[in-house]
């Protein structure tokens, strides 16, 4: 099992730009989450999807971010406009609904917008 | 959750010794625990969970307590090996919920 997959690692864009993060969650999971972590507020939950339906996206900062997850397999993050102060690690999670097992984090994409 | 701040407590402890990581929160109808450890550059990893309806809960090395009148989870690491150098986070859910909520981290340093 090769884990939660995110892409890319990195990127650094510049303000104004639209930035796209992607996730493939672990297969059997039904159950992904968008988190954001900052030095300064710490590890946040974005939004979080179960059976692709996007349950609760109160954390989302603003209309610039968006997701979607149009299948089980895969799902994207979105910022349109970026901004400097959306730079930070942003990770993906999946888990199984019994929530028995947990949750698998991705490795993260750090994202920096100059 | 609580936010992380610009300061992450620290740990220092000498390799070979045990380790106490403690952590509160602050919802009453949290079930479900979570630790887990974030290496440099890395996502967080599961280490071990507890339900509500335990107390004490051990895995290789690890152990978790739990006491729900106070609202307080801890973390035990036995024999610290330089290895587990990180950042440790409790997380913790409700009764028929599917989102964490993350603790304040701790930064656990070992001294070789």
């Amino acid at each position: 099992d090769a884990g939660v997959i995110q892409s890319p690692r990195h990127e650094v864009t510049e303000m104004g730009q639209e930035v796209t993060l992607r996730c493939k969650p672990i297969s059997g999971h039904n159950s992904l989450f968008w988190y954001r972590q900052t030095m300064m507020r710490g590890l946040e939950l974005l939004i979080y999807f179960n059976n692709n339906v996007p349950i609760d996206d109160s954390g989302m900062p603003e209309d610039r971010f968006s997701a979607k997850m149009p299948n089980a397999s895969f799902s994207t993050l979105k910022i349109q406009p970026s901004e400097p102060r959306d730079s930070a690690v942003y990770f993906c999670a999946s888990s199984l609904a019994d929530r028995g097992h947990g949750y698998t984090f991705g490795s993260g994409t750090r994202l920096t917008v100059v | 959750g609580e936010s992380v701040g610009l300061h992450l407590p620290t740990l220092s402890v000498q390799e070979g010794d045990n380790s106490i990581i403690n952590c509160a929160y602050s919802n009453s109808a949290s079930d479900y625990f979570i630790w887990y450890k974030q290496e440099s550059g890395k996502g967080p990893q599961f280490i071990i969970d507890i339900r509500s309806n335990m107390d004490k809960r051990q895995g290789q090395r690890v152990t978790v307590l739990l006491n729900k009148t106070v609202k307080h989870l801890s973390l035990q690491i036995a024999a610290t090996q330089p290895g587990d150098s990180a950042v440790y986070f409790c997380a913790s859910t409700g009764a028929g919920s599917y989102q964490l909520t993350f603790g304040k981290g701790t930064k656990l340093s070992v001294i070789p």
